[in-house]
């Protein structure tokens, strides 16, 4: 149980489209899904909490305006790169709380290049 | 500043060789603790977890963990490593304990396995 399936693992976009990245909680409902971003040989680095129903939280140095959160319903929530470049270029991987005991499940990531 | 610190970026050890990887935190209450392994271009799966109790925490693949309250550390242990142990290991931190909060991540220790 507790699986987190995140899609699509990899995509390469033109600089300038923008990509949209799905974190699905298949046999939980998530209220609460971080999104990572991580870089070559870096650590995981929190860029926002995604509350269903409400507006995402985001870190400090990270533009909303971007990188756009929407967690409409207890089961998703999506990251969407806007007008993407090649800075954007990462590793994103999204986690969701699993239960009151802070079970975080990851999704397996998903490899963004901006070409 | 507020902060999760694992010294050793690189570590090479032998196969059937115990390994020890460190790692220290800096925030004021104890907090929640973690151990992820992540593969190449793979998400992470969670080793180990520290919420209270006995300071030592048994986890997944033979690992185990030692709580030092005094020390701030989450030592990350395994008695005799297999190739298959090489990747790349994260300590994580939810720093307010907590089902809701986010984990704060250390900059990863990799491992390498010489047979």
């Amino acid at each position: 149980g507790a699986v987190v399936s995140q899609h699509p693992s990899w995509v390469i976009c033109k600089s300038g489209t923008s990509v949209k990245i799905e974190c699905r909680s298949l046999d939980f409902q998530a209220t609460t899904m971080f999104w990572y971003r991580q870089f070559p040989k870096q650590s995981l680095m929190l860029m926002a909490t995604s509350n269903e129903g409400s507006k995402a939280t985001y870190e400090q140095g990270v533009e909303k305006d971007k990188f756009l959160i929407n967690h409409a319903s207890l089961t998703l929530s999506t990251l969407t790169v806007t007008s993407a470049h090649p800075e954007d270029s990462s590793f994103y991987i999204c986690s969701a709380i699993r239960d009151s005991q802070g079970g975080y499940t990851f999704g397996s990531g998903t490899r963004l290049t901006v070409v | 500043a507020q902060s999760v610190t694992q010294p050793d970026i690189h570590i090479t050890v032998s196969e059937g060789a115990s390994l020890e990887l460190r790692c220290n935190y800096s925030y004021g209450a104890t907090p929640y603790l973690f151990w992820y392994v992540q593969s190449p271009g793979q998400g992470l799966q969670l080793l180990l977890k520290y919420f209270s109790g006995d300071t030592l925490v048994q986890g997944i693949k033979g690992f185990e963990a030692e709580f030092k309250r005094s020390q701030s550390s989450f030592n990350l242990r395994k008695p005799s490593v297999h190739w298959s142990d090489a990747a790349e290991y994260f300590c994580a931190v939810a720093p307010y304990g907590g089902a809701t909060n986010k984990l704060i991540f250390g900059t990863g220790t990799l491992l390498a396995v010489q047979p």
